[in-house]
């Protein structure tokens, strides 16, 4: 039974282009959370998904900032036009309820963007 | 809200020392969830322990253990006989009832040395 995983581990985007993030949860987990990690930082949640919906995205930067968790397929989190300061660790969490009592994070994105 | 802190920013240790690592937690929720997290040099969070606010027993897991104190609001993480490998940021996080999202605090990096 995989854990959660995160592609790609490293990602290095030009100021101005996209990033597209992916996550794929445990099996059996509908629930993902996305969280940011700037250097020498704590986690700092962005959103909470659910299969086809957003349940909370108190923390997502208003703009350039998207996340989606398709019916099929991983929840992807996209960043357009990325500038300097999105470079971080991004990690997700996945967990089979919404209580997220058993909280298991992916082993991170890291954004480097030049 | 929900807060989480830890005020030791870094700590240093001799092999084979004890160390703690202290986390102070707010929150008006009566019901709620401590944690913390180990995250090593390769960059991944690995889960360390969940406890819950009604369940105050102190927990050993090897040279791990922890201690909840409901009156001073804290779950001090307690590492006996220190080893090179304990060398790692720890997080610890909070979450409270309903369909919230854990809050870490900003880590204690600790370095055990030969």
């Amino acid at each position: 039974n995989a854990g959660v995983m995160q592609n790609p581990r490293h990602l290095v985007r030009r100021r101005g282009q996209e990033a597209r993030l992916r996550c794929s949860p445990m099996k059996g987990h509908s629930h993902v959370y996305w969280y940011r990690q700037l250097p020498e930082e704590g986690l700092k949640f962005m959103v909470y998904l659910q299969k086809e919906n957003i349940i909370d995205e108190s923390g997502m930067p208003k703009e350039r900032f998207s996340a989606e968790f398709p019916k099929e397929g991983p929840s992807i989190l996209r960043i357009q036009q990325v500038v300097r300061g999105d470079s971080a660790a991004y990690f997700c969490a996945s967990s089979p309820t919404a209580t997220l009592t058993e909280a298991f994070f992916g082993q991170g994105t890291r954004l480097t963007v030049v | 809200a929900q807060k989480v802190t830890q005020a030791q920013t870094e700590i240093s240790v001799v092999e084979k020392e004890d160390v703690t690592l202290d986390c102070v937690y707010e929150t008006r929720d009566t019901t709620y969830y401590l944690f913390w997290y180990k995250q090593p040099p390769s960059g991944e969070l690995v889960f360390l322990i969940r406890r819950n606010s009604f369940d105050e027993q102190n927990e050993i897991s090897g040279r791990y253990s922890w201690n909840f104190q409901k009156s001073t609001s804290s779950f001090n993480f307690t590492i006996t006989a220190s080893q090179v490998v304990d060398s790692a940021v720890y997080f610890c996080a909070l979450r409270g009832s309903g369909n919230t999202p854990l809050v870490f605090g900003k880590g204690t990096r600790l370095s055990v040395i030969a």
